[in-house]
């Protein structure tokens, strides 16, 4: 399977700021996803980074708030937008391996929003 | 967002038992798949199940698709103290989208 980076590991932040975290792939992927984890659950989708594209957005997370590049099919970013307390979770990319229908996930971005 | 129902949600055990676990939905799902996570990782995928009645194994870990197509089972013989993480199923609901729905997850502690 692809090795899979993220940076930053961790952060805390200040409620208002922005954060942009970066997810890098060792070789190229045609899926790229980003996942939330709130603290103690389970994982939810925000949204599928689409190459050359406007990423997909799912129900309850927007494009003003998540913002999402993918420029090449090796790498792509996710921005946390206007931060407040409730944002603070881990960030997760994933992406899919030869076999479309497995994903891998990255290690993670811990964000603390103070 | 939509999860499926992980069981149990905890559970102690001793080191050398078997383990069982089960995700249920009231949905069909085409793929399942079993990550574990560590504190401080990222899911890491164990098995992945294609089709209604597989049985996978990859070491000490037997997971099965179930007929319904709506549920699975995940397996751990003769349980280690490394064993000890949260284990989670996701479900796929419409083939092609590889996109998935994560279950709420089995935290597992080994007692050695």
């Amino acid at each position: 399977s692809a090795v899979i980076s993220q940076k930053p590991s961790r952060d805390i932040c200040q409620r208002g700021t922005s954060l942009t975290i970066q997810c890098q792939v060792d070789s190229q992927v045609t899926m790229m996803f980003w996942y939330r984890q709130q603290p103690g659950q389970s994982l939810t989708l925000i949204a599928t980074a689409n190459q050359g594209s406007e990423a997909t957005y799912e129900s309850g997370f927007v494009i003003d708030k998540f913002p999402i590049s993918r420029p090449n099919l090796t790498f792509s970013t996710l921005t946390v937008s206007n931060m407040s307390p409730e944002d603070s979770s881990i960030y997760l990319c994933s992406v899919t391996g030869e076999y479309w229908a497995e994903q891998y996930f990255g290690p993670g971005t811990r964000l603390t929003v103070t | 967002g939509q999860q499926l129902n992980q069981s149990p949600q905890s559970m102690f055990i001793q080191e050398g038992e078997d383990v069982s676990m089960n995700c249920t939905s009231s949905s069909i799902f085409n793929t399942w798949l079993w990550y574990k996570q560590e504190p401080g990782e990222g899911p890491v995928l164990l098995i992945a199940l294609y089709k209604a009645g597989e049985l996978t194994s990859n070491g000490r870990l037997t997971a099965q698709f179930g007929i319904t197509r709506k549920d699975s089972f995940l397996n751990i013989s003769a349980s280690i103290p490394s064993d000890v993480g949260i284990y989670f199923c996701a479900g796929q609901l419409t083939s092609g989208t590889y996109k998935y729905i994560f279950g709420t997850g089995t935290r597992l502690k080994v007692l050695a």
